[in-house]
């Protein structure tokens, strides 16, 4: 079984701060790991992915996701958030050995970034 | 180019009658998917189409439910005998391939109300 834990419902920061938006996964063997973002009234957006090779994957608008084998975690971060970054985040899991066909996804988390 | 697009974008109807959704994937694209979000739920898996393979249908909730894709292209979602509880945002996401690795694309999806 494939599962995927989002602990925070929402996250608040103030603009030019980092942010992190934390990701837990559980799969039976090597993860493929999804972040997406979605907007009010708008389907999700991909952000970026962790299939294998280096632990911190970039992805688009400035983010990045450190993947951590260890701690089974796959945290989205920024280093200077943006009043337009506010929206609702998903992260997903694929376990490759799995045969299921599709991804999981976390319940969301909600990010709200303050002037 | 065009991304995914679904028709249409909101729909009220009755208890009890039935509704169609459609997706139409970007072009290329041969596999689909099917969501259902429901407020504080995430994204529920439905159903996944890949080229002409038989459709993953596991996620279905139950038989009001089914989904068809004509030529490799455009599908449409039926509930039939609808019921408040399927009032939800139906996603609609088609990927270039079926692979793991592939990230998937989403429509804006179709907001369902039943009153």
């Amino acid at each position: 079984a494939q599962s995927v834990a989002q602990p925070e419902d929402q996250v608040n920061v103030a603009e030019g701060n980092p942010l992190t938006v934390k990701c837990t996964y559980s799969v039976s063997g090597n993860p493929y790991l999804f972040w997406y973002v979605q907007y009010p009234n708008r389907g999700l957006q991909f952000l970026l992915k962790y299939i294998t090779g280096d632990n911190l994957v970039k992805g688009s608008y400035g983010f990045e996701a450190e993947f951590n084998k260890s701690q089974t975690s796959f945290h989205l971060k920024k280093p200077s958030a943006l009043v337009s970054d506010s929206a609702l985040y998903f992260c997903a899991v694929r376990d490759p050995n799995s045969g299921y066909s599709t991804l999981t996804f976390g319940k969301g988390t909600m990010l709200l970034v303050s002037p | 180019g065009a991304g995914v697009s679904q028709s249409p974008s909101n729909k009220v109807t009755e208890k009890g009658k039935d509704v169609e959704l459609r997706c139409d994937p970007i072009s290329g694209h041969t596999a689909l998917y099917w969501y259902r979000q429901s407020l504080g739920q995430g994204l529920e898996f439905l159903i996944y189409f890949q080229g002409n393979s038989a459709p993953d249908k596991s996620g279905l909730p139950s038989d009001r439910f089914s989904a068809e894709r004509t030529g490799g292209s455009v599908s449409t979602l039926t509930i039939q005998r609808t019921q408040q509880e399927d009032s939800a945002v139906y996603l609609c996401a088609s990927s270039l391939t079926g692979g793991l690795n592939q990230p998937q694309h989403f429509g804006d999806g179709t907001r369902l109300s039943i009153l």
